[in-house]
């Protein structure tokens, strides 16, 4: 298996442009995580799904952030507009759900909002 | 809700010593405990995971305690090697719960290893 596919990698854009992020599970899991990470406030629990359905939305930070997962085997995560507060390292994993809580973690993307 | 709390934040040993990570967390029902690796640059990588009808597990040089009624488990790393420099995270959840996926990591610890 290849593991969590996210992309793109690297990410830099300006203030007020709008960022997809993507991630693609690994091929079975039923749950699928979006952190984010920064030196300030470590790794952060933004969305989760299970089975597709938004479970946990507390971690978004504001309406600027929206997440989608529109089938098993890929979501997004978008922001619009984009600040430069929100550069940062963004993870996705996944995990089997329904009781295996072991969560991989994809590769990251790293955003740059000038 | 769940809060995990992580000690020390940064710990420095000489190549060859021991080393410990301690976390707490706040939720009697958490009943799984994973520890996770990222080295510099890199993701978070499971190093191992303990549920809560055991009370140690050990892999190789890597050892993780459980102690339910205090609520702290500890992560210890023995005979430690340049290349376990890295950030550990602790992380707690409970399985049974309908969020039962879903992790609290604590605030990671940053380990340097001295050749």
């Amino acid at each position: 298996d290849a593991g969590v596919i996210q992309s793109p990698r690297h990410e830099v854009t300006e203030m007020g442009q709008e960022v997809t992020l993507r991630c693609k599970p690994i091929s079975g899991h039923n749950s699928l995580f979006w952190y984010r990470q920064t030196m300030m406030r470590g790794l952060e629990l933004l969305i989760y799904f299970n089975n597709n359905v938004p479970i946990d939305d507390s971690g978004m930070p504001e309406d600027r952030f929206s997440a989608k997962m529109p089938n098993a085997s890929f979501s997004t995560l978008k922001i619009q507009p984009s600040e430069p507060r929100d550069s940062a390292v963004y993870f996705c994993a996944s995990s089997l759900g329904m009781g295996q809580e072991t969560q991989y973690f994809g590769p990251g993307t790293r955003l740059l909002v000038l | 809700g769940e809060n995990v709390e992580q000690h020390p934040s940064t710990l420095s040993v000489q190549e060859g010593d021991s080393a410990v990570i301690k976390c707490t967390y706040s939720d009697s029902a958490s009943n799984y405990f994973p520890w996770y690796k990222q080295e510099l640059g890199k993701r978070p990588q499971l190093i191992i995971d303990i549920r809560s009808n055991v009370g140690e597990k050990k892999d190789q040089r890597i050892a993780v305690t459980l102690n339910k009624t205090a609520k702290h488990f500890s992560l210890h790393i023995t005979e430690t090697q340049p290349e376990d420099s890295a950030v550990y995270f602790c992380a707690a959840s409970a399985s049974w719960k309908s969020s039962g996926d879903k992790l609290t990591f604590g605030t990671g610890t940053r380990l340097a290893v001295r050749p």
